[in-house]
């Protein structure tokens, strides 16, 4: 009975390929999140978005796009990936967004993308 | 810049003492605190929170301190048990927006 699924749970490609990273979740959550975790495992936030509209959108490159169909669904596409891309990579989903409700995230298993 | 740091990547700690884990942050804005609990191949799972209203919050064998003059907070497990071995995060944000992590720290309890 899983709360935040993403897949897939590994991707190997080559430099300059496309990918997508798909992340659902069956808790009825407003929002959802993007992190990536890098080598030295800090966990940064790239995007987040409630109700299907995007609300934070960190200093990201424009090859990441994040596209969300309905609000139980947030992929990640990159595109032209490069080496440093290589990460794991978290979807998380809150109850809200804030505004003095303290929501707990609630995290997927990760993806971790190796660019050859 | 990393707002939030856990200054001590692994801790080692005999079954039935106390392991304490510490993070430090640098925006006195920040108001809303939370540890999560991370198995390799897992994502994070939610452990225990506290808002900035207090200095304490206890569920079981967990106990979370603040210390908002200090920008520090820490993590207190007693018992410690081998199934407590994982790394542990801690996050801080201000008004529930948007959660900055700390690198972690990798627990080991020695049966």
């Amino acid at each position: 009975d899983t709360a935040v699924s993403q897949t897939p749970k590994y991707l190997v490609t080559q430099m300059g390929n496309d990918k997508s990273i798909k992340c659902e979740q069956n808790l009825g959550h407003d929002t959802m999140y993007w992190y990536k975790q890098d080598s030295k495992k800090f966990l940064k936030i790239m995007f987040s978005y409630n109700n299907k509209e995007l609300i934070i959108n960190e200093t990201v490159p424009n090859r990441f796009s994040p596209k969300s169909p309905d609000k139980a669904h947030l992929n990640l596409h990159i595109n032209s990936l490069e080496l440093g891309d290589s990460a794991v990579y978290f979807c998380a989903s809150s109850q809200d967004v804030g505004s003095g409700a303290w929501e707990t995230q609630y995290f997927g298993p990760g993806t971790r993308l190796l660019v050859l | 810049d990393q707002q939030v740091k856990q200054n001590s990547p692994s801790l080692s700690v005999q079954e039935g003492r106390i392991s304490i884990l510490n993070c430090d942050y640098t925006n006195s804005m920040f108001d809303y605190f939370l540890w999560y609990k991370k198995y390799p191949a897992e994502g994070p799972t939610f452990l225990i929170s506290i808002s900035s209203i207090k200095d304490k919050n206890e569920d079981g064998r967990f106990t979370v301190f603040l210390n908002k003059s200090a920008k520090h907070l820490s993590l207190h497990i007693v018992p410690s048990q081998p199934g407590d071995s994982a790394v542990y995060f801690c996050a801080a944000s201000e008004a529930g927006n948007q959660f900055y992590f700390g690198t972690g720290t990798s627990l080991t309890v020695i049966p």
